[in-house]
């Protein structure tokens, strides 16, 4: 079966601009989490999403926000990028969202902010 | 809040065992995860240990000491491709109910022939 595919796979924008950033997890699995992963902080987590709902929130500013759709594909969206945004955002889904089973990692969208 | 512990790299020769600790502190607890992540590459997930005790899975074992907050990824047998990043990650209770999955900052394995 097709693995969690997101989009695009590589971004370059320019500090104070938005960006989208999406996600599908592998098909039956309705728990999406984002993380964002650099050199310095590691992985780092942003929110989960459950059927359509936020399940949990990271530590990160309010420009850092996202959704899910019904059918469990999820999108983030940064706005007002800063230069700290640059890093590889990665999406996981899983089945029940426990993680006991483990989650399945897309290859990740690497932002550069310039 | 939760943190997690584990040594920035490792070094290890072709065909040895090497061990990868990790020592944590949550509020609440709901197991010890432990990924693999190559270069350029997505986090693949390895191992769960819910209990204390040895999880074997091929090459690779995992185990966990709730009491200790401890516990660690025993590679076997160690093939060059096994060269990646190793995280471990715990799920915990916060104030608002079960977060996510919180990871280690990762230890580097470096296979040499």
């Amino acid at each position: 079966k097709a693995g969690v595919t997101q989009t695009p796979r590589y971004l370059i924008k320019t500090r104070g601009q938005q960006v989208t950033l999406s996600c599908s997890p592998i098909s039956g699995h309705r728990s999406v989490s984002w993380y964002q992963q650099t050199p310095g902080q590691g992985l780092q987590f942003l929110f989960e999403y459950f059927s359509e709902t936020q399940r949990n929130k990271g530590n990160f500013p309010g420009r850092f926000s996202g959704r899910q759709f019904s059918n469990s594909r999820s999108e983030m969206n940064v706005s007002t990028l800063e230069l700290g945004d640059s890093a590889l955002y990665l999406c996981a889904s899983s089945l029940e969202g426990t993680g006991n089973y483990g989650y399945t990692f897309g290859s990740g969208t690497r932002l550069t902010v310039v | 809040g939760q943190s997690l512990e584990q040594p920035s790299e490792v070094t290890a020769v072709e065909g040895a065992i090497v061990q990868i600790n990790c020592t944590y502190q949550t509020s609440g607890f709901y197991g010890l995860s432990w990924y693999q992540q190559h270069d350029g590459g997505a986090p693949t997930f390895l191992s769960y240990n819910g209990l204390d005790g040895l999880e074997e899975t091929g090459r690779f074992s995992s185990f966990l000491s709730r009491s200790d907050s401890y516990g660690y990824l025993l590679l076997q047998e160690l093939q060059m491709k096994d060269s990646a990043s190793y995280f471990c990650a715990v799920r915990d209770r916060g104030g608002t109910g079960r977060r996510a999955l919180t990871f280690g900052s990762g230890t580097r394995l470096q296979v040499q022939p």
